[in-house]
């Protein structure tokens, strides 16, 4: 079983949706990121959270330690968001990162 | 500032050989690191450094050697290339605390080797 797990897999939504994306992982962690991988491959860094919740623009990115769970929201989605949404955990205590295997969203006008 | 750049782009490879793929960085960042990325499988960690003279090994590090001689540079070497090493390799940094720090990533580098 991967350490850490998304869904959907796959994600199709119109214009204007509000999206969800999941990410629940199985080892201790000191920090969970969001990241973006662009049709051309390029990924930025979208979020790093230790705790709570963070804002950015329409993307919000939450975390709850106890549940081991996470989610990225994108409110007023818009074509210009699809790409490939991926979760990642560097591991409790030392630099060592696991990845999920990434959520491909398509936002359609 | 560049920020981390990789080269080169594409590299195609005879089983067998090796190769050394470039990663630097000009944001005096301490923590660089290499992934893979395989279809279906996200991206694996496979070297990551916490400073100058300082490696250690990730999830799939068979197969690869790394050294960092200079903050700016991570020099990934493969030494002796297999069909199983395809795959697109990112190469990545932070400031110090290493990898709990927001990740900036180079455009990658695409290896095939036949």
């Amino acid at each position: 079983k991967n350490e850490v797990e998304q869904s959907p897999q796959n994600l199709t939504a119109q214009e204007g949706e509000f999206i969800t994306i999941n990410c629940s992982y199985s080892v201790g962690i000191s920090a969970l990121h969001w990241l973006q991988q662009h049709p051309g491959g390029g990924i930025v860094s979208l979020f790093m959270l230790s705790s709570g919740k963070k804002k950015h623009g329409r993307l919000i990115a939450t975390i709850n330690i106890q549940e081991k769970h996470s989610s990225l929201h994108i409110t007023a989605s818009h074509p210009r968001d699809s790409a490939v949404y991926i979760c990642a955990v560097t591991k409790y205590n030392n630099n060592d990162m696991r990845f999920g295997a990434g959520t491909r969203l398509t936002v359609k006008p | 500032n560049a920020g981390v750049t990789q080269t080169p782009k594409f590299q195609v490879l005879k089983t067998g050989q090796s190769m050394t793929l470039q990663c630097a960085q000009d944001m005096n960042h301490e923590y660089m690191s290499w992934y893979r990325q395989d279809p279906g499988m996200g991206l694996r960690l496979i070297h990551y450094s916490v400073g100058a003279g300082i490696t250690d090994q990730g999830e799939v590090p068979n197969g690869y050697n790394v050294s960092r001689s200079t903050t700016e540079d991570f020099p990934l070497r493969l030494l002796s290339a297999a069909p199983s090493q395809t795959s697109v390799y990112f190469c990545a940094s932070s400031p110090d605390r290493g990898s709990v720090n927001e990740q900036f990533f180079g455009p990658g580098t695409r290896l095939t080797v036949l």
